[in-house]
């Protein structure tokens, strides 16, 4: 079974101000891939970024990117030039690589990061 | 593209009570997920739909939650009797799974809030 461990329940800077978001996984699977998700008070989640374990290259989306340690297990998410509108849950997920045959697996979630954009 | 789309958005029920809900995935999506979501965790996969075809409900309490997904297509989600425990938001995603292994993105929906009294 795989685990995702968020250890920052809550965070809060000040807008434009670069903030880390810290996630931890176990898993004994080669194969998987890491997500962040972003879920404001509406609730929908929405997908931030994501990282396949088997690229060595660090994620990028705009002012978002991942620091992807495999071999630690680690999974971080920076926020550059943060936004109000960055205020939101954010979470951090798993999901092992599909099996031939097809289908996927469901998310596993860590237990979330409340971050807070002050103005 | 129209989203996931899921019903009703709130509701407000007593305990002992029966309650259902109701998602459309996005079109042309073949698997279908649910997750609960309660306060203050990250969402949890109740089961996993390929098709019509239940593949995964190892968390689904069954003694009072029952699924469908008649034609592939819409899902119906049921709890009877409600417990107080069962307070939650309950997502619903979909992807297009394919036989090749790569990954597609599980697009979610709003969620139905849930509140047991």
């Amino acid at each position: 079974a795989q685990t995702v461990t968020q250890s920052q329940p809550e965070m809060s800077v000040q807008e434009a101000e670069t903030v880390t978001l810290s996630c931890t996984y176990d898993t004994s699977e080669n194969n998987y891939y890491l997500f962040w998700y972003k879920q404001p008070p509406s609730r929908q989640m929405i997908l931030v970024i994501r990282q396949e374990a088997y690229k060595q290259q660090n994620a990028t989306e705009n002012r978002f990117s991942v620091n992807f340690q495999k071999a630690a297990k680690s999974f971080s998410l920076k926020i550059s030039d943060s936004q109000l509108g960055d205020t939101a849950m954010y979470f951090c997920a798993f999901i092992r690589g599909s099996r031939s045959g097809g289908g996927a697996d469901g998310l596993t979630f860590g237990k979330g990061t409340h971050l807070i954009i002050q103005p | 593209e129209a989203g996931v789309v899921q019903s009703p958005r709130y509701k407000i029920i007593e305990k002992k009570q029966p309650v259902a809900f109701w998602c459309n995935p996005i079109s042309g999506h073949n698997t279908l997920y649910w997750y609960r979501q309660n306060l203050g965790q990250g969402p949890e996969l109740l089961i996993r739909y390929e098709n019509e075809e239940a593949v995964d409900d190892s968390q689904l309490p069954k003694d009072r939650f029952s699924a469908e997904r008649l034609k592939g297509v819409d899902s119906t989600l049921k709890i009877q009797p409600a417990e107080l425990g069962d307070s939650a938001v309950y997502l619903c995603a979909s992807s297009l799974s394919s036989p090749s292994g790569f990954y597609n993105e599980q697009f979610f929906g709003p969620g139905t809030r849930l509140t047991v009294l």
